[in-house]
C-alpha cells in the first residue's frame, strides 16, 4: 500500500494567495483527519471526516480555512486568503473508523506564507 | 486545560541511560492510549499502544494510571537512534486522536 499521500510536499506562497493542500487516504480507510503542527502549538486537529462527511470542524482556526472530501479517495484543505501565521506543517491522516491502531499519517505539507 | 499535556523537555541523556516520559490527559472517558515517535521533519509514527496492565516492547515500557489520568513511557539502555520527539496520544470519542505537544529526546554518545 502506498500509504497516505499528500501534495505538495512544500509550498511557499505570498500573503493573500489561495493555498490548496491535497490528501489521498489509504484505500479502504473511512476516516480522514487534517492536523496542523507548529513549534508553539504542537499537533492540532483541524477537522475530520467519517465516510466523506465532516464530523468535527471545531479545530478550524477561522473562516479562511475550509476542507472538503468529495469522495473516499481525496480531500482538500484550502486557505484563502493565506497569512504568515498559517505557516506550519499540515498533516493528513486516515484510519478505519473505531480502529485507532490503523491511524496512519501522510508525510505532510510544509507551508510557508511570506 | 489542554487535553493532553507533556513535559516538552528536551531530555539529553548518554547512551545506555534509562529515561522516562510522563503525560496527563483530561478526558476521563478516553479508552485508548498510545505513544508515537516523530523524527525531525517526518510524520508521527506509532511506537506502541498503552494497556491498562502496562506493557513492554523490548527496551520500551508503557504504563497507564486511569485514576490519575496519567501515562508513562520508559526507555531502557537508550540508543543514539532513540533520539526523536515522543508524542503521548489519547483517543477522543474512540474515533479521532488528540496529541500531546511531544517530549524531545536526544541521546548522546
Amino acid at each position: 500500500d502506498a500509504g497516505v499521500i499528500q501534495s505538495p510536499r512544500h509550498e511557499v506562497t505570498e500573503m493573500g494567495q489561495e493555498v490548496t493542500l491535497r490528501c489521498k487516504p489509504i484505500s479502504g480507510h473511512n476516516s480522514l483527519f487534517w492536523y496542523r503542527q507548529t513549534m508553539m502549538r504542537g499537533l492540532e486537529l483541524l477537522i475530520y471526516f467519517n465516510n466523506n462527511v465532516p464530523i468535527d470542524d471545531s479545530g478550524m482556526p477561522e473562516d479562511r480555512f475550509s476542507a472538503k472530501m468529495p469522495n473516499a479517495s481525496f480531500s482538500t484543505l484550502k486557505i484563502q486568503p493565506s497569512e504568515p501565521r498559517d505557516s506550519a506543517v499540515y498533516f493528513c491522516a486516515s484510519s478505519l473508523r473505531g480502529r485507532l491502531m490503523s491511524y496512519t499519517f501522510g508525510s505532510g505539507t510544509r507551508l510557508t506564507v511570506v | 486545560r489542554k487535553e493532553v499535556e507533556q513535559d516538552p523537555g528536551p531530555f539529553n541523556v548518554p547512551e545506555g541511560a534509562t529515561v522516562a516520559f510522563n503525560c496527563t490527559y483530561s478526558n476521563s472517558a478516553s479508552q485508548s492510549f498510545f505513544w508515537y515517535r516523530q523524527d525531525c521533519r517526518k510524520e508521527p509514527k506509532l511506537l506502541m499502544s498503552v494497556y491498562s496492565s502496562g506493557n513492554e516492547d523490548g527496551r520500551f515500557t508503557a504504563q497507564l494510571n486511569r485514576a490519575s489520568q496519567y501515562i508513562s513511557l520508559l526507555i531502557r539502555d537508550s540508543k543514539l537512534s532513540d533520539s526523536a520527539t515522543y508524542l503521548c496520544v489519547v483517543d477522543y470519542n474512540n474515533n479521532d486522536m488528540r496529541f500531546g505537544a511531544g517530549t524531545r529526546l536526544t541521546v548522546k554518545p
